[in-house]
């Protein structure tokens, strides 16, 4: 079964752009949630969705924000690029129910970079 | 509040054991977990805990929870270089809910 995708995998930006970054789940995962890594900060949970619906929000500025397809392919977008903003961001995927044990499956990340 | 804190550094000898230590502040919570980053990767569950649970071994992996005061470890027997990693614990209330991260200990393996 095909892993976690996420692209694209490097990215260079300017301050006050704007990026997307695209998240694939692994097949039958409903759930997907966006960390960002930062050797400063470790890993800070953004937000999670599940069936389309945005079911956990981390402290980040509303300048961070994603969406969820029928499909479960997640986008997330940061809008307005601060240097602070250059980390890894992660994706993970994890069926997400009461039955399981909650286990997130991450893709390799996406290295953003702001100049 | 939800905080999870780790050493940042540890380095063993190969054959010994590691010990990576893990605090946590949610006495709520349920999940509890220990993840691997290699270098260039995303991160791997190596194994979990309930928090209804006091130990659990898997193989080279012996997780340890004492919930009263709120601590974790993970110990890897036998260490490996290929063990040379960040070691990430994390916690979660409920299998649905985010899970928070501590920052990490990168274990350093010396040959």
């Amino acid at each position: 079964k095909a892993g976690v995708t996420q692209t694209p995998r490097y990215l260079i930006k300017t301050r006050g752009q704007q990026v997307t970054l695209s998240c694939s789940p692994i097949s039958g995962h409903r759930s997907v949630s966006w960390y960002q890594q930062t050797p400063g900060q470790g890993l800070q949970f953004l937000f999670e969705y599940f069936s389309e619906t945005q079911r956990n929000k981390g402290n980040f500025p509303g300048r961070f924000s994603g969406r969820q397809f029928s499909n479960s392919r997640s986008e997330m977008n940061v809008s307005t690029l601060e240097l602070g903003d250059s980390a890894l961001y992660l994706c993970a995927s994890s069926p997400r129910d009461r039955k399981n044990t909650g286990e997130l499956f991450f893709g390799e990340g996406s290295r953003l970079t702001v100049l | 509040g939800e905080d999870v804190e780790q050493s940042l550094f540890l380095s063993v000898r190969e054959g010994d054991s590691s010990v990576i230590n893990c605090t946590y502040t949610d006495s709520s919570s349920t999940y509890l977990y220990w993840y691997k980053q290699e270098p260039g990767a995303g991160l791997q569950l190596l194994t979990y805990i309930f928090s209804n649970m006091d130990m659990k071994q898997d193989q080279r992996l012996t997780v340890l929870l004492n919930k009263k005061d709120k601590h974790l470890s993970l110990r890897i027997a036998d260490t490996q270089t290929g063990d040379s990693a960040i070691y990430f614990c994390a916690e979660s209330m409920r299998s649905y809910d985010k899970v928070i991260f501590g920052p990490g200990t990168s274990l350093s393996v010396i040959p």
